[in-house]
């Protein structure tokens, strides 16, 4: 799975948007781009994938370059409950057979200010 | 939505003795389960993936006698640590992925003391 680069940590006010930026320069054709979150103490939560069309669903928005070597999660009203660990997280796309694991990175730490 | 249900939260245990964590998918059949191992201020480290009816795959590294991993059906997956010492404090995440969803589900963590 390609490796991705993501900045160590964020500072977003709160209601503002919050664009979490992600490299992954070597990702191939056939990789989907994920964003999970963690809360403190808590355990990862799935936010959205996509492969290289932008995504939208409740919790965010995925944008994806068109030679999708970067991508950046948005989260457009950001609330104090947003502070946590973001990881971008490439991997080829999963479905019931697929029983490949996610490699977490580092991630970012996003922190919303009041 | 998929749900991944996670026991105990909090376990505090003696040196020497053997502590069991369960995982459960309760919506959702998994036949394969993965157990995640995390350290104050590092991310997920994978330990490793669970197989119903099959033994389990381990990381390199990983002590697969100490930390025994039962997957006997399709929303059950236990890993038990064996012998615990402090330095097996930690906090352990189990996930799975429900057939056609294509995000990976969580449990809530398991945060264990070994004193």
């Amino acid at each position: 799975d390609a490796k991705t680069t993501q900045p160590p940590s964020m500072d977003c006010a709160e209601g503002r948007a919050a664009n979490l930026p992600c490299n992954h320069s070597t990702i191939s054709g056939n990789e989907y781009v994920y964003w999970y979150r963690q809360i403190h103490s808590q355990g990862p939560q799935y936010i959205i994938h996509g492969l290289k069309n932008n995504e939208t669903n409740e919790m965010a928005s995925l944008i994806i370059t068109e030679d999708r070597k970067s991508s950046t999660l948005i989260l457009p009203h950001a609330t104090l409950r947003d502070t946590a660990v973001y990881y971008c997280i490439v991997r080829v796309g999963g479905g019931p057979s697929s029983a490949r694991q996610l490699t977490f990175g580092s991630g970012t730490q996003l922190t919303v200010l009041p | 939505g998929a749900v991944v249900s996670q026991h105990p939260s909090r376990v505090i245990c003696k040196s020497g003795t053997s502590v069991k964590i369960e995982c459960r998918s309760l919506d959702f059949q998994a036949t394969t389960m993965f157990w995640y191992r995390q350290f104050p201020k590092q991310s997920l480290m994978l330990m490793a993936t669970s197989n119903e009816g099959s033994k389990a795959t381990y990381e390199q590294g990983v002590e697969k006698d100490k930390f025994l991993i039962n997957h006997a059906s399709l929303t059950l997956s236990t890993l038990t640590v064996t012998s615990a010492h402090p330095e097996d404090s930690s906090f352990y995440i189990c996930s799975a992925e429900p057939q056609g969803n294509y995000g990976y589900t969580f449990g809530s963590g398991t945060r264990l003391t070994v004193v």
